[in-house]
């Protein structure tokens, strides 16, 4: 079993839409949690970063982590087209140590 | 731009062969990691070096080892290459400082292994 899992998809969704990204995990001793966002041919850059449960938002994004179901969340609102990019989630045990990057879940939001 | 710089961009070589990838971390990050990522299996990590000194290693192979050098730049050296090996291996760096959760990515180099 993978450490992360997350639906790669493809996901299209028209501009506008709410989209929800979803990450199941399997290590119960997770603390930091992230969302990384990947543009074709380029680096993944860091949206968003959750210690622990609980919600963090940053205006059209809201990240949300469930400790107790092993899972997290980000929510895009108000897509926009140069939101189409593969986002990824990762985790870590601790303050600098490996992150564990789900395998990405391509959007393509559509104008 | 990240400020992480890797070198070569694009890599074909032959199965077999041996190649060196290169990283310059951002300008007083003292954290290099190195991540391949192909189709399948996201982006996996390979190791994390500090300050010169090797800190965690993930699932590396031992045809691959790496190494951090005093300017703080990264090599990552792939021997014996196979087909599989083919994918885009990124640099990422992080700050020395308070922990934020932010890796820097480098544009990364893609090998493709004929």
């Amino acid at each position: 079993q993978k450490e992360v899992e997350q639906d790669p998809g493809p996901l299209s969704v028209p501009e506008g839409a709410i989209v929800s990204l979803n990450c199941t995990y399997s290590n119960s001793a997770f603390q930091y949690f992230m969302w990384y966002r990947q543009y074709s041919r380029k680096g993944p850059e860091l949206l968003m970063y959750t210690y622990s449960s609980g919600n963090k938002e940053d205006g059209r994004f809201t990240a949300q982590v469930d400790k107790s179901s092993k899972y997290i969340s980000l929510f895009i609102r108000d897509s926009q087209p140069s939101d189409s990019a593969t986002y990824l989630c990762a985790m870590s045990l601790n303050t600098g140590n490996q992150f564990y990057f789900g395998t990405g879940t391509s959007l393509t939001v559509i104008p | 731009d990240s400020g992480v710089t890797q070198t070569p961009k694009h890599l074909i070589t032959a199965t077999g062969q041996r190649v060196t990838l290169r990283c310059s971390p951002r300008s007083g990050d003292l954290s290099v990691y190195w991540y391949q990522q192909s189709l399948d299996q996201g982006l996996q990590f390979l190791i994390h070096y500090y300050n010169g000194e090797e800190r965690a290693k993930g699932n590396i192979l031992e045809r691959f080892s790496a190494q951090q050098f005093p300017d703080l730049h990264s090599e990552l050296n792939l021997s014996s290459l196979e087909l599989g090996d083919s994918a885009l291996y990124f640099c990422a760096s992080s700050v020395a400082g308070a922990w934020t959760g932010e890796l820097f990515f480098g544009e990364g180099s893609r090998l493709t292994v004929l």
